[in-house]
């Protein structure tokens, strides 16, 4: 398989469930990145994680918490969502400096 | 802060009618400038970097042009394959993490 992959494709969770979502790259990038879609809005960094160390952190609530555990996989755990939540999360990797390759996006639903 | 403005939000083409979609941005020093394409449920799909004023790249009917203050994606005779979300992005050579910062957008629809 080439590419970013993410799973789940699609998600709804309750505000009180724990959930992970999941992204794999196979094109031996060194940096991986976590955004959140919202209609209407740019897309927002959340996390980027270069050479597995955690660079950036934009504010995002403690509520979603990154997970890096080699240059290959990426993470992001939920836990106790709000309706506002809901949106696509899109993982990318790139090789520092240089364009990104995106997934295919989560579309998360919290209800 | 680095700001990246994207016009005009919607664009509706008629097949073959030629235009233009803008990019202005300002950055504390621009590292690159990219183009995205993005279908409905699906994520961005790169189309180019720009790095210098004065550069320009194509891709079939796409061309992109950089300045110091904006970028242009040009699309001739477009066909409605073509219709999509298109992206701007900017990456500052002070951002030590490589982010990219995105503007909101185009929406291109091209109709037969």
């Amino acid at each position: 398989e080439t590419g970013v992959t993410q799973t789940p494709r699609h998600l709804v969770m309750g505000m009180t469930n724990k959930k992970s979502l999941k992204c794999e790259q196979h094109l031996g990038h060194n940096a991986m990145y976590w955004y959140k879609q919202s209609a209407k809005k740019p897309l927002e960094l959340m996390f980027v994680y270069s050479l597995e160390e955690r660079v950036e952190n934009n504010s995002v609530p403690s509520r979603f918490s990154p997970e890096c555990p080699n240059s290959s996989h990426l993470f992001l755990h939920l836990h106790t969502l709000q309706p506002e939540d809901s949106a696509l999360y899109l993982c990318a990797s790139s090789h520092n400096p240089g364009g990104y390759t995106f997934g295919s996006g989560t579309r998360l639903t919290v209800v | 802060e680095d700001q990246v403005t994207q016009s005009p939000e919607a664009l509706r083409l008629q097949e073959g009618e030629s235009s233009s979609l803008n990019c202005s941005y300002t950055v504390s020093g621009l590292r690159g400038l990219f183009w995205y394409r993005q279908d409905p449920g699906k994520g961005p799909e790169f189309l180019f970097t720009l790095y210098s004023a004065g550069e320009e790249k194509e891709k079939e009917r796409l061309k992109a042009t950089l300045t110091k203050k904006e970028s242009f994606l040009h699309i001739t005779a477009p066909k409605p394959e073509d219709s999509a979300t298109y992206l701007c992005a900017v990456q500052a050579l002070s951002n030590s993490g490589y982010a990219l910062n995105f503007g909101k957008g185009t929406s291109l629809l091209v109709t037969p």
